[in-house]
């Protein structure tokens, strides 16, 4: 079945540590986006990407790192977690018109001890 | 910046009960306007999208919204709740009409919805 799938569902991991979430998209869509679910914060862009090769940073881009290698799939990596960063990640994707809306997959539960 | 308006945290309601969400952007230009449902621990969903013509638009599950761009306003309606309908919901908003290149959402801070038997 089509769709985005992202993985672990859920992670835990010490202070210091890298950590990479994956994200795969099957509808070769050219946007890929991640957010972060914070109580109180709502979503919030990290990265997006508009093709292959192609990233931005969005509102909170500090301590992540993104690639995109290849069009169905977009990685984000934090170098160095921080209990901070602790949260839930949403990837998305879309295709490239303005007003396509989001697909988002079921989201990642990251907790920094 | 762009930037979304929620004005209710948590609302609750009764069922049978009319929902009215709030919901303020801010931003100059052509506007595409969302909202989003999320039930309890699952993602994100499309409730509803108004990009233009009529500015009165149907989403699923009997929800509805208004465009009133004087107001800068996209308000999100149901005329009767039910219990299935508890969740959190997010208006969001990106720039760039029909034949625009996408942009990035900007999401509300959400609003919790709780409906009581």
């Amino acid at each position: 079945d089509a769709g985005i799938t992202q993985s672990p569902r859920y992670k835990i991991t010490e202070t210091g540590r890298q950590v990479t979430l994956m994200c795969h998209q099957t509808w070769s869509h050219s946007y890929m986006f991640w957010y972060r679910q914070d109580l109180g914060h709502g979503l919030r862009l990290i990265y997006y990407s508009a093709a292959a090769d192609i990233t931005d940073k969005g509102e909170v881009p500090d301590g992540y790192v993104v690639s995109r290698s290849k069009t169905e799939n977009f990685p984000l990596t934090l170098e160095s977690a921080t209990r901070s960063q602790t949260s839930v990640y949403f990837c998305a994707s879309a295709t490239d018109r303005a007003n396509s809306p989001l697909h988002f997959g079921n989201g990642t539960r990251l907790t920094v001890t | 910046a762009q930037s979304v308006s929620q004005h209710n945290h948590h609302v609750i309601l009764s069922e049978a009960a009319s929902l009215e969400l709030g919901c303020n952007y801010s931003y100059g230009g052509t506007v595409n306007l969302f909202w989003y449902v999320q039930y309890p621990g699952q993602h994100l969903q499309l409730l509803l999208k108004y990009f233009s013509g009529d500015p009165l638009v149907k989403g699923i599950k009997g929800f509805e919204a208004e465009f009133i761009k004087s107001k800068f306003s996209f308000n999100l309606r149901k005329p009767s709740v039910q219990w299935s309908d508890t969740a959190e919901y997010f208006c969001a908003v990106n720039g760039g009409g029909l034949n625009s290149g996408n942009t990035p959402l900007v999401f509300g801070k959400g609003t919790r919805l709780s409906v009581i038997a």
